[in-house]
């Protein structure tokens, strides 16, 4: 099984800091990376998908990069509604994983 | 609009069975593959179980294997989760999620999700 590792799993942040979320596969996934956003009490709602697309209505100031085993998600300006958690999801191989979530907290 | 609507959850008693199922609206449900996919209370995400549009390809997590099936109705634009030989560690929130595919590549991506079902294993 391919195991998703997020660093950090929370961080503090200020609204309009940029932030960085890493996510390492423990082998090489190609660009078959997927992220989340899930606000408390809510189904996730799909962000990224194949490393670096943006899903269709999903503000600008998200963005993700990377291929192989090694993936970021930027969030180039906070805003109030960021403060939630984020996951990423490999699509590489059953059985699908996802990493353990990044809180990002407000400072 | 696409909906995906989960109904079935409650309490079960550990050996118990229930059946869960997802109602797909606003697309064209038989074109799509299909998953469930679950989150046990103030924990991440854990996928269930695959399906294909035509129900020839499915797949379960390791964790789930030989005790839930899933299934599909293309007629009825449902998706289902016969749950059997429930453990606590079942419990969670079980979500139904459109598997989009970007065709060049063959990645999948879960695009739409339902809000959730909880299923609670407790005697």
């Amino acid at each position: 099984d391919i195991q998703m590792t997020q660093s950090p799993s929370s961080l503090s942040a200020s609204v309009g800091d940029r932030v960085t979320i890493t996510c390492r596969a423990s082998q090489s996934i190609s660009s078959y990376l997927n992220w989340y956003q899930q606000k408390p009490g809510k189904a996730p709602k799909l962000l990224i998908y194949a490393a670096s697309s943006l899903q269709s209505g999903v503000p600008s100031r998200f963005s993700g990069s990377g291929s192989g085993a090694d993936f970021t998600l930027t969030i180039s300006s906070l805003q109030p509604e960021d403060f939630v958690t984020y996951y990423c999801q490999q699509s590489s191989s059953t059985p699908l994983t996802f990493g353990g979530g990044t809180k990002v907290e407000i400072k | 609009e696409v909906q995906v609507v989960e109904s079935g959850g409650g309490l079960v008693q550990p050996g118990g069975s229930l059946s869960l199922s997802c109602a797909a609206s606003g697309f064209t449900f038989s074109s799509y593959s299909m998953n469930w996919v679950r989150q046990a209370p103030g924990k991440g995400l854990e996928w269930v179980s695959y399906i294909s549009s035509s129900s020839s390809i499915i797949y379960y997590a390791d964790s789930v294997k030989g005790r839930f099936t899933i299934s599909r109705d293309n007629v009825k634009n449902s998706l289902y989760l016969q749950m059997n030989s429930l453990r606590a560690e079942d419990t969670a929130v079980y979500y139904c999620a459109r598997a989009g595919l970007l065709a060049a590549t063959g990645l999948y991506y879960f695009d739409y999700w339902g809000q959730g079902t909880l299923v609670t294993v407790s005697s």
